[in-house]
């Protein structure tokens, strides 16, 4: 079955401090991986997806299919980074259906 | 450029009334669209989806329908809400690619 987990509901870390938010997933094809993040009271948006390997807001995601992870890591956490992050899993086709783990909300203390 | 809008943004609905929610997609032609519900602890979960009008693919049982009248109108009803219908609703658009667009939201409380 496809799936995305999140192992963890809440992740609170002082600013500067490194961040690992973990992805997990379980999928019978060649994957599609994304994170969105929404902050308050902003609507839900895509940070970045790994086929880019791109870096955003000093945010990497680097898709190890061996583990079948797509944690999305910084090195140096902001206060502005405090946000709810969702790993997401592409599920193929013309429908472009994504499915969603569960979130986990990064809270960086000052 | 594309915009999105959900109305309403809030809504109180007692136990066995019906519901309808709308969702308006502005500057693009034919895009998906597709329902979401964001439930405290359990993320986003895919409610349906569109690929045109008057095409919905349910992806899960519930007490809830959708209707696409219009190409960039997509609508979530129920004739009965029930408790469990409380939570976040997200509509989104995506096009061709992959990346989805999602609107405001709307909070439906269920008393």
């Amino acid at each position: 079955a496809q799936r995305v987990t999140q192992p963890e509901k809440l992740l609170s870390v002082f600013k500067g401090a490194p961040v690992e938010l973990k992805c997990n997933y379980s999928y019978s094809g060649s994957p599609e991986l994304f994170w969105y993040v929404q902050y308050s009271r902003q609507r839900l948006q895509l940070l970045l997806r790994h086929i880019s390997r791109e870096s955003i807001k000093g945010f990497t995601a680097d898709l190890n299919k061996g583990e079948t992870s797509f944690h999305l890591k910084k090195p140096f956490a902001q206060e502005e980074d405090s946000a709810m992050y969702y790993c997401a899993l592409r599920n193929g086709g013309a429908t472009n259906k994504l499915i969603f783990g569960t979130g986990t909300l990064l809270a960086v203390q000052p | 450029s594309q915009t999105i809008h959900q109305w309403p943004a809030t809504l109180v609905q007692p136990v066995g009334s019906p519901l309808s929610l709308e969702c308006t997609v502005e500057g693009t032609s034919n895009p998906n669209l597709y329902w979401y519900r964001q439930a405290a602890g359990r993320g986003l979960q895919l409610l349906f989806y569109s690929v045109g009008i008057g095409q919905i693919s349910s992806e899960v049982p519930q007490n809830l329908s959708a209707s696409r009248p219009q190409d960039r109108q997509f609508i979530l009803s129920s004739k009965k809400l029930l408790l469990s219908d409380s939570g976040f609703y997200l509509c989104a658009w995506s096009i061709g690619g992959y990346e989805q667009y999602f609107g405001p939201g709307t909070r439906l409380t269920v008393t």
